[in-house]
């Protein structure tokens, strides 16, 4: 069975510092890989999405980056964090040609 | 731009009643999806609907995808408190490109 995983579960920075989030999926091979972020209560907003490796499609323009390492890694960045940043950052991944998305548990940020 | 609308966007119930959520767009949709997310975590799929007025159940959930593939609705019988959450209805725009609707958080009172 498949896994995903996500890292940190909760971060607190401090505005203008870096950012590193951190996703891997397990029991798949070329899954597509997808950043969401949830504002408190409400819909998810696709932010970047992957459907190999070093092959990003960003959605929305913003202080965000991502990258994908390796098959089943998928990491969120910015150099330098805004107040505006803040949110539940949620990774997904899907079967390579399906329709459905499975998430991952979320990372809690907020910047201060 | 926000291309799906739910509604309601809050409901409280007693457990026992029926509901419908409603998912709206101008937009077509190659399939929807529904999840279910519980406070802190991710969300998790319930369905996924495909062709125009196609029909699903899950237990006590029904879930409808418009003949024209623009909304869906999802239908509870007999509510119960476990059915608590954010209802989430997602439709895909091409093959990996997904627009979130706004959300309806349902609370069942026991």
């Amino acid at each position: 069975s498949q896994t995903i995983h996500q890292w940190p579960a909760t971060l607190v920075q401090p505005v203008g510092s870096p950012l590193s989030l951190e996703c891997t999926v397990e029991g798949t091979s070329n899954p597509n890989l997808y950043w969401y972020r949830q504002a408190a209560g409400r819909g998810l907003q696709l932010l970047f999405y992957s459907v190999g490796i070093g092959q990003i499609s960003s959605e929305v323009p913003q202080n965000l980056s991502a990258s994908r390492p390796q098959d089943r890694q998928f990491i969120l960045s910015s150099k330098k964090l805004l107040l505006s940043d803040s949110g539940f950052y949620l990774c997904a991944w899907g079967f390579s040609g399906g329709r459905e998305q499975y998430f991952g548990p979320g990372t809690r940020l907020t910047v201060t | 731009t926000q291309l799906l609308e739910q509604s309601p966007q809050f409901l409280s119930i007693q457990e026992g009643e029926n509901l419908t959520v409603y998912c709206n767009s101008s937009s077509v949709f190659s399939s929807l999806q529904w999840y279910r997310q519980e406070p802190g975590e991710g969300p998790v799929l319930l369905v996924t609907v495909v062709t125009g007025g196609e029909v699903k159940k899950l237990k006590r959930l029904t879930f409808q995808f418009g003949d024209a593939r623009k909304d869906s609705s999802l239908h509870i019988t007999a509510a119960q408190p476990g059915d608590t959450g954010l209802y989430l209805c997602a439709g895909a725009r091409g093959t990996y490109k997904y627009i979130f609707g706004t959300g309806t958080r349902l609370k069942v009172l026991a």
